[in-house]
């Protein structure tokens, strides 16, 4: 296993458009993590997995936004009706338990979208 | 909620110098761990270093360590013998126990020169 993956590396669409990013994280990886990060911010938390459950979301996350891990292995990350707002690097990153407070996290090149 | 914060946007460094790299921590918890990822240009962030809140001592990893000061709540990147490919951004995080999911800071991008 090469790392985690994510396709497509860039998308450029049109405001109002919706996008469908992938993602493939490490296989023996149980957690899988979704991370917007703007120019000059660090990753902000989208949403987290744990094998195909969604067990937790931000407020960050409008009802535009919607992810799915349907057989536990890779993720899709949906964003309908995309604005302007929502250019950014969208990281996933999977992990490996590494202490009780908290994962060393391998992540992804990311996808950048551009909303024009 | 916790809060990381690192104040030094951007840092200038020698090869073969060490430099720090500092971050500050907010948390009511008392069970935390820090974490330093690394964001070279091409965009893929790398883990370097964890610190536990009840590690005694001080974490390294190969050219890594960590100065977790807890009573100053600071948890600063320490760089030995920095080498043109450390040039990056910077990231400190934490996550609080019961909780896998890391508040990271603004980041310093570091620039190595020959």
């Amino acid at each position: 296993d090469t790392g985690v993956s994510q396709d497509p590396r860039h998308k450029i669409t049109k405001r109002g458009q919706n996008v469908t990013f992938r993602c493939d994280p490490i296989s023996e990886h149980n957690r899988l993590y979704w991370y917007r990060q703007t120019l000059g911010q660090g990753p902000e938390f989208l949403t987290y997995f744990q094998n195909e459950a969604q067990l937790e979301k931000s407020r960050l996350l409008s009802d535009r936004f919607s992810a799915e891990r349907p057989k536990g292995s890779f993720s899709t990350l949906e964003i309908q009706r995309t604005e302007q707002g929502d250019s950014a690097m969208y990281l996933c990153a999977s992990s490996l338990l590494l202490a009780d407070l908290g994962d060393e996290q391998f992540f992804g090149p990311g996808t950048r979208l551009t909303v024009l | 909620a916790q809060k990381i914060t690192q104040t030094q946007p951007g840092m200038f460094v020698q090869e073969k110098e060490a430099v720090t790299l500092d971050c500050t921590y907010d948390t009511s918890d008392p069970s935390y761990g820090l974490f330093w990822y690394k964001q070279p240009s091409s965009g893929e962030m790398i883990f370097l270093i964890y610190q536990g809140s009840y590690d005694q001592q001080n974490a390294t990893e190969g050219r890594y360590s960590l100065n977790f000061q807890k009573a100053r709540k600071s948890a600063n990147l320490v760089i030995s013998a920095s080498q043109l490919g450390d040039s990056a951004m910077y990231f400190c995080a934490m996550t609080v126990e019961g909780s896998y999911i890391p508040t990271f800071g603004r980041g310093t991008s570091l620039i190595v020169h020959p």
